[in-house]
């Protein structure tokens, strides 16, 4: 059974902080790797993707990913409170099909992050 | 809207009701998937359709049948549920193989 890893938190950071959030996958030949926020009663929403090992940034988001250590983290710099959510990290596994393939995302249970002002 | 729409937002049934959820996606996309997220559980992937065709069933009760007339549409049929069944239902579409998933607003549902 493919897994994803995830602290349930919650995760408490004072405003302006930085909120590290961090996940680990069992299949060492997953290739894409997501995170997604939640907000209560709302659907997933992708903030971050990534498919290479080291950093990629996209405003106060930074993502990291370790293959070897088969571990992805999510920094969100300069913390709001509307950054208050739980945060979903998914990988994906590729999936051939006669009817021409598809990928699936396996979830962690997500990181509930509290943003206190 | 994010181009998947999923009605109704919310649904109460009774464990003998017959009721259907629906999902729609004006994306264009090439796959179609029924997740189940519990309170505390990470999301469950339960049917995967690409190109109209059920690729992916993850063990679930045949209390639960989906239906993709077309690749734009998919419907999870519901009947006898039981109180456990309770979540919320999310809809999601992708192309390709590397692209990631477009969710819709999902479908809350409450059996009593």
């Amino acid at each position: 059974q493919k897994e994803v890893e995830q602290n349930s938190g919650p995760l408490s950071v004072p405003e302006g902080a930085i909120a590290s959030l961090n996940c680990t996958y069992s299949d060492r030949g997953s290739q894409s790797f997501f995170w997604y926020r939640q907000y209560s009663g709302k659907s997933p929403e992708l903030i971050m993707s990534i498919y290479s090992n080291g950093d990629k940034e996209d405003g106060r988001f930074t993502a990291q990913l370790n293959k070897a250590s088969q571990y992805v983290s999510l920094l969100i710099r300069d913390s709001q409170p509307s950054d208050s959510a739980t945060y979903l990290c998914a990988v994906n596994i590729e999936q051939a099909a006669t009817s021409g393939g598809y990928n699936k995302l396996i979830f962690g249970a997500g990181t509930r992050l509290a943003v206190h002002p | 809207e994010t181009g998947v729409t999923q009605t109704p937002r919310h649904l109460v049934m009774g464990m003998t009701n017959k009721k259907s959820l629906k999902c729609e996606q004006h994306l264009g996309h090439n796959a179609m998937y029924w997740y189940k997220q519990s309170a505390k559980k990470p999301l469950e992937l339960m049917f995967v359709y690409s190109l109209e065709e059920r690729v992916e069933n993850n063990s679930v009760p045949s209390r639960f049948s989906p239906e993709c007339p077309n690749s734009s549409h998919l419907f999870l049929h519901l009947h006898t549920l039981q109180p456990e069944d309770s979540a919320l239902y999310l809809c999601a579409s992708s192309q390709d193989m590397r692209v990631h998933y477009t969710f819709g607003s999902g479908t809350r549902l409450t059996v009593v």
